[in-house]
């Protein structure tokens, strides 16, 4: 099976950074996904980690060891935009199943 | 070109009626997910298909759930005996993963389903 922690809320500063984090325990892992999801709305794509590293993508960065079960998202210059829910999911291997975790949502304040 | 399409949008029902809930996935996506999402959640896996079968049931909550896809296309989420409990967001999402290698999720708006 899958199990995938991640705070439920964190709030940060207009302008600042924000790091958040996320850990999971898998009986596989394929590769591991952000999504954004504001209220009411559908999830979106942000990144995907296969490989160990740092990938960069504008503001937004995410982080993988799969040896630690860990991924972090960092997102820099915070918008009052960016205040959503920020989902850490995780595939597995054999198919190509997706498990969410609950989501961290973030508030950003002026 | 078009994204993923669910439908209805909104759906009241009464509790103990069956319910239909539709997704046009992306065209060419072999990938379709359902997944449901109470108010404040994360998102619930219901069930995976890839082209038409569908490897992963296990997200099912009760055998009062089923789906199908048919052409490797559209897919229907039903709900037999609907039960307050089922009152959610059904989302439907897909994909085109090359073998091993996924692809993101495209997601559609959804479908609100309040059981009365």
């Amino acid at each position: 099976g899958q199990n995938i922690d991640q705070p439920t809320e964190m709030t940060a500063t207009e302008g600042a950074i924000v790091q958040i984090n996320c850990t999971y325990q898998t009986s596989g892992f394929n590769g591991l996904f952000w999504y954004q999801q504001h209220a009411g709305e559908a999830p979106t794509f942000l990144s995907y980690n296969v490989l160990d590293g740092l990938e960069e993508k504008g503001r937004f960065s995410s982080f993988l060891s799969r040896s630690k079960g860990y991924s972090y998202l960092l997102l820099k210059e915070l918008q009052m935009k960016d205040s959503a829910s920020y989902l850490c999911a995780v595939s597995g291997w054999g198919y190509q199943k997706v498990t969410f975790g609950t989501g961290t949502k973030l508030q950003v304040i002026p | 070109g078009a994204g993923v399409s669910q439908s209805p949008s909104n759906k009241v029902t009464e509790k103990g009626k069956d319910v239909e809930l539709r997704c046009d996935p992306i065209s060419g996506h072999t990938a379709l997910y359902w997944y449901r999402q109470s108010l404040g959640q994360g998102l619930e896996f219901l069930i995976y298909f890839q082209g038409n079968s569908a490897p992963d049931k296990s997200g099912l909550p009760s055998d009062r759930f089923s789906a199908e896809r048919t052409g490797g296309s559209v897919s229907t989420l039903t709900i037999q005996r609907t039960q307050q409990e089922d009152s959610a967001v059904y989302l439907c999402a897909s994909s085109n993963p090359q073998g091993a290698i996924m692809d993101e999720q495209y997601f559609g708006p959804g479908t609100r389903l309040t059981v009365t």
